[in-house]
């Protein structure tokens, strides 16, 4: 059974203070790997990740996948009141270009002024 | 403009009735997806659809059913076998320009349904 892990499940912290998102997996037939941010409703995305070491960023955002210890970490520096969110990491898995997501629990994120 | 939409927001429902759940997107993409999020445990997939005429069962499909007459509609109905209906469901669509590795998925704004 395909497996997506995230730690933590949540984390308070201040603005300005920087964060770590855990993101581990075990599936069959990987393809990619998803990051989205959930506020209210839908989920956004934020990165797709398919080759390992190499880091993708956004502004204060940026993550990395490691395809050999199965896991991938989203980091966001100087963090503000608006990044407090649900982030959604999503493994793709399957043999066509329409494959199947199988999300973590998500990680609540909230951060105070 | 382009995009997801689900209706309604919010949906009430006496046990033992059957309810459908609207997803229409206008993004010309191939697949569609459905999802149910409850708090804790991040999005679960209930089923999804390549193309018109097809879909398959995701990892929690009992208790709900789906069709794909056209490829801008993609309903789901809750039926009164699904034991545990109340949840907040999304609905997905990805297009073929993504490209073969799996790219993103397009979401809805979702549905609160909550069984009374």
């Amino acid at each position: 059974e395909d497996k997506v892990v995230q730690s933590p499940l949540s984390l308070v912290v201040h603005e300005g203070d920087t964060v770590t998102l855990n993101c581990s997996y075990e599936v069959t037939n990987f393809r990619s790997l998803l990051w989205y941010k959930q506020e209210k409703k839908a989920p956004t995305f934020l990165f797709m990740l398919t080759s390992s070491g190499i880091e993708k960023k956004s502004g204060r955002l940026s993550s990395i996948l490691d395809k050999k210890e199965l896991f991938s970490i989203l980091n966001i520096t100087a963090t503000q009141t608006g990044d407090s969110a649900v982030y959604l990491c999503a493994v793709v898995v399957g043999g066509t270009s329409y494959g199947k997501l199988t999300f973590g629990q998500g990680t609540i994120l909230t951060v105070h002024p | 403009d382009g995009g997801i939409t689900q209706s309604p927001k919010y949906l009430f429902r006496k046990e033992g009735q059957n309810v459908t759940l609207s997803c229409e997107q206008n993004l010309n993409h191939d697949a569609m997806y459905w999802y149910r999020q409850d708090p804790g445990q991040g999005l679960r997939l209930i089923y999804y659809s390549q193309i018109v005429n097809d879909f398959q069962k995701g990892d929690i499909a009992e208790g709900y059913s789906v069709s794909r007459e056209k490829k801008e509609s993609f309903p789901l109905t809750v039926t009164s076998a699904q034991k545990n209906p109340t949840a907040f469901y999304l609905c997905a669509s990805k297009g073929t320009h993504a490209g073969g590795l799996g790219g993103e998925q397009f979401f809805g704004p979702g549905t609160r349904l909550t069984v009374l």
